[in-house]
């Protein structure tokens, strides 16, 4: 277990849906981040947030957005579901912002397959 | 931007032997982390090794040791005594020290064969 805790594992939707991905980092680590990986594909950064604010932003399409609530879980909303969208969605965290160790630790993911 | 590059899509390698996989990056900063990042088929993905680019002396982590060559751009990991635990796809990536993401290569599947 590595501290970092993803719902659900596992989520199977429609095309044009929406759905919500939940993220609680390891205790103390005030950074998220979120990757997608699609299959067999590297992991593409989508976005990170750090103490409740957006500090950087990768290859996110506008149908998804993110949020890091004041307990410091994040949520990932992806709405306007297409097929491409399915794949494995990371969630990692990291003790400090731009500082330290800079070594993030990931959850076990959500697998969303959209039919 | 930073780009890191795998260039071995797959590899295999013999039970309690050797082998080394590749990694180059680009970037024109001087200070920064590199990872070496292992995915087994549970699809976690688990930290291996880390190296700071200030630090000349390669990092080590048991049967895992890389060799860190600034001038050249390059990263590779060396995995000793290979065990069948040790299949998985391997993930090089880049973060710099004042960056806020972690930029990774294409991967490497490896196959430990008995």
């Amino acid at each position: 277990d590595s501290g970092v805790t993803q719902t659900p594992k596992h989520l199977i939707t429609a095309t044009g849906q929406r759905v919500t991905l939940r993220c609680s980092p390891r205790s103390g680590d005030l950074s998220v981040y979120w990757y997608q990986q699609s299959l067999d594909q590297g992991l593409q950064f989508l976005i990170q947030y750090y103490n409740g604010e957006e500090r950087a932003k990768g290859n996110i399409l506008e149908r998804f957005s993110a949020q890091q609530f004041p307990d410091l879980h994040s949520e990932l909303n992806l709405s306007s579901l297409e097929l491409g969208d399915s794949a494995l969605y990371f969630c990692a965290s990291k003790r400090g912002g731009s500082s330290g160790a800079n070594v993030l630790t990931f959850g076990a993911g959500s697998r969303l397959t959209v039919l | 931007a930073q780009t890191v590059t795998q260039s071995q899509p797959e590899m295999s390698v013999q039970e309690a032997e050797t082998v080394t996989l590749s990694c180059t990056y680009d970037t024109s900063e001087n200070n920064y982390y590199l990872f070496w990042y292992k995915q087994p088929p549970s699809r976690q993905m688990i930290l291996v090794i880390r190296q700071e680019a200030y630090k000349q002396q390669n990092a080590t982590e048991n049967r895992f040791s890389v060799n860190f060559q600034k001038a050249a751009k390059s990263f590779s990991l060396k995995i000793s005594d290979s065990q069948l635990g040790d299949t998985a796809m391997y993930f090089c990536a880049f973060m710099m020290v004042a960056g806020n993401m972690l930029t990774f290569g294409g991967g490497t599947r490896l196959m430990v064969k008995p």
